[in-house]
This record gives C-alpha cells, structure tokens and sequence, in this order.
C-alpha cells in the first residue's frame, strides 16, 4: 500500500468547518482515497473515498488534488460528535486488505 | 439489523491459555477481517477473508488462527495467550474488499 501523512492532531471550533490534510505523494493510478473515523472507544465508520473528482455525501466532502498527491476531507459544520481519529487510507480495487496509519486526532472545541 | 456482532466483550486471559474471539454479521458481506489497535495507535490488520472457505493473513498474524466455514461468522482463535496480545480487537466486514466495511464495537482482551 502506498504511504499517507497526516497531521497527528487538529483543532476546531464548534460549528466552524474543518479541513483535513492528506499527502500521498506516491499514489498510484490505481488507487483510491479512503477517509475513516473513529470516535472513542468504537470501531472505525467509514466516511467517504474518491479516486480523481471531489465528492459530497452527507457526512463529509473529499477534495482531491489535480495531480492527486494530496487531498482534503471537509467537514463543513464540526460538531462535538465529530471529535475522533480520522485515518486517511489509499486502495487498489485489487487490495484485499486495508492498512491503517496513526491518522488526524481531531478536537472540536463547544 | 444488529450489523456486526462481536463477543465477549471484554475478556481478561492468563498466559498460555486459549480463547476464541467470536465476530458474526448479518448483512451476507463476504468480506470479512480481524484489526488489533494497540494503545494509541492505528488499527493493524491481522487475518482476513474473502468469503466461505477462504482466509489470508494480514500485517500481524502470528500467534493467531481463522477460518471461515459460513458467510456469516469469522471467529479469531488465540492459541496460547501472551501478554504482547493484550489489545482491543476489531471485526469488519464488507460486500467485497473494496467496499466500505462497517466495524463492529471491539472486543477489549487483557492476558496477564
């Protein structure tokens, strides 16, 4: 698997958004973008992947770069539940297994 | 729909003694995978697989045996417990490998 770098924490104020790096400057054109989260003292929950075009859903926004060495998971109004590890994670459609970095501690202060 | 179901919850093992991690999900996912996360660190991948009758290792293996006889479970065994695997351990399962796999809520196992 490719490597990715995170920050190992963030901070943000409530309601306010939030911009989560992601470098993964040996990317391959293969792979996708995988944002996970984890909130305290639960199982990762998956949060949103692209592989060339931004994407929305309703938990987040993923902006990816034009060469695709970065990106950046949005959360466009953090509330206190938003207050987890955010792990940043590139597949294959051909990977069957998935690694884990330290990922983003993200703080949302009320 | 109760997603994935893993059991005990939490569980306190002597040295050299054997336990069996139990993880089932309702959902006919054929992707199905173990994690560990140690204090303050991400989660690493131990065995996986890809449907009935099929398991491949993962980044940390050692030390611990699957199988895969039903869609439905993925048990983890534990052969003789050392306190090095002393961790919280993680079900995860998903239509195929690519999807996105929902986790259950952990299994938080002390060997003393």
């Amino acid at each position: 698997d490719a490597k990715t770098t995170q920050p190992n924490s963030m901070e943000s104020n409530e309601e306010e958004p939030v911009h989560l790096p992601c470098n993964h400057s040996t990317i391959s054109g293969t792979d996708y973008i995988h944002w996970y989260r984890q909130l305290p003292s639960q199982g990762p929950e998956y949060v949103i992947h692209g592989l060339t075009s931004n994407v929305n859903n309703r938990m987040a926004s993923l902006a990816i770069a034009e060469d695709r060495k970065s990106s950046t998971l949005i959360l466009h109004r953090a509330t206190l539940r938003d207050a987890a590890v955010y792990y940043c994670i590139l597949r294959d459609v051909v990977d069957n297994d998935m690694r884990f970095g330290a990922g983003t501690r993200l703080t949302v202060k009320p | 729909n109760a997603g994935v179901t893993q059991t005990p919850k939490f569980q306190v093992l002597k040295t050299g003694q054997s336990m069996t991690l139990q993880c089932a999900q309702d959902m006919n996912h054929e992707y199905m995978s173990w994690y560990r996360q140690d204090p303050g660190m991400g989660l690493r991948l131990i065995h996986y697989s890809v449907g009935a009758g099929i398991t491949d290792q993962g980044e940390v293996p050692n030390g611990y045996n699957v199988s895969r006889s039903t869609t439905e479970d993925f048990p983890l065994r534990l052969l003789s417990a050392a306190p090095s695997q002393t961790s919280v351990y993680f079900c995860a399962s998903s239509v195929t490998s690519f999807q996105p796999q929902h986790f259950g809520d952990g299994t938080r196992l002390s060997i003393l």
